[in-house]
């Protein structure tokens, strides 16, 4: 699976849009990208993934660029509780045997929502 | 999504002793996974928990260590065996309804090898 590049740290305002970048340039075709968010001392929550098309959930819109190189998650209105380490993770499909698409976790972006 | 259970939530246990950690899901699910989580760092995939057979290990993990069970698609269960202080982390259970969906993760078990 390709490797992802995100900021270690952004800050955003509470009630502003957090617009949290991910680059993966090396993305192959039939690769998703995902994004999770793990909020302090629990486990890692799901937020919404995209193949090549923008996505959008209750939670937050994914827009991926035409050549897929990169994308951004987008929280239109940031709240304290979404102070949290933000991860892109870029996916292959399952190939069978031990060749499944798995999840590798980088180090992830801390967003930190400030009032 | 499917709601997992993870018991214990916490323990504290003395070095060169065993712990079982439970992973139960509310629903059948095709795959199901074993994390580990070390004190400041990311999440590592320790392996694959195959119904009916042995787990899928990856790198730098091996079986006598942290052996993994998974009699049926809701229950799995992974031990961390002998442990050292260098053991102490959370370990997460994740689980997947398919092949190529997304992965829900437990809360976690936060371990203290002391």
């Amino acid at each position: 699976d390709a490797k992802t590049t995100q900021p270690t740290s952004m800050d955003c305002a509470e009630g502003r849009a957090a617009n949290l970048p991910c680059n993966h340039s090396t993305i192959s075709g039939n690769e998703y990208v995902y994004w999770y968010r793990q909020i302090h001392s629990q486990g890692p929550q799901y937020i919404i993934h995209g193949l090549k098309n923008n996505e959008t959930n209750e939670m937050a819109s994914l827009i991926i660029t035409e050549d897929r190189k990169s994308s951004t998650l987008i929280l239109p209105h940031a709240t304290l509780r979404d102070t949290a380490v933000y991860y892109c993770i870029v996916r292959g499909p399952y190939a069978g045997g031990t060749s499944y698409g798995k999840l590798t976790f980088g180090q992830g972006t801390i967003l930190t929502v400030h009032p | 999504s499917a709601v997992i259970s993870q018991k214990p939530s916490r323990d504290i246990c003395q070095r060169g002793t065993s712990l079982t950690i439970q992973c139960q899901v509310d629903s059948q699910v095709t795959m199901m996974f074993w994390y580990r989580q070390q004190p400041g760092q990311s999440l590592t995939l320790i392996a694959t928990a195959n119904q009916g057979s042995e787990a899928t290990y990856e790198s730098g993990f091996v079986i006598d260590k942290f052996p993994i069970s998974r009699p049926n698609l809701t229950f799995s269960t992974l031990t961390v065996s002998n442990m050292s202080p260098e053991d102490s982390s959370i370990y997460l259970c994740s689980v997947q309804q398919g092949m190529n969906t997304e992965a829900f993760f437990g809360q976690g078990t936060r371990l203290t090898v002391v």
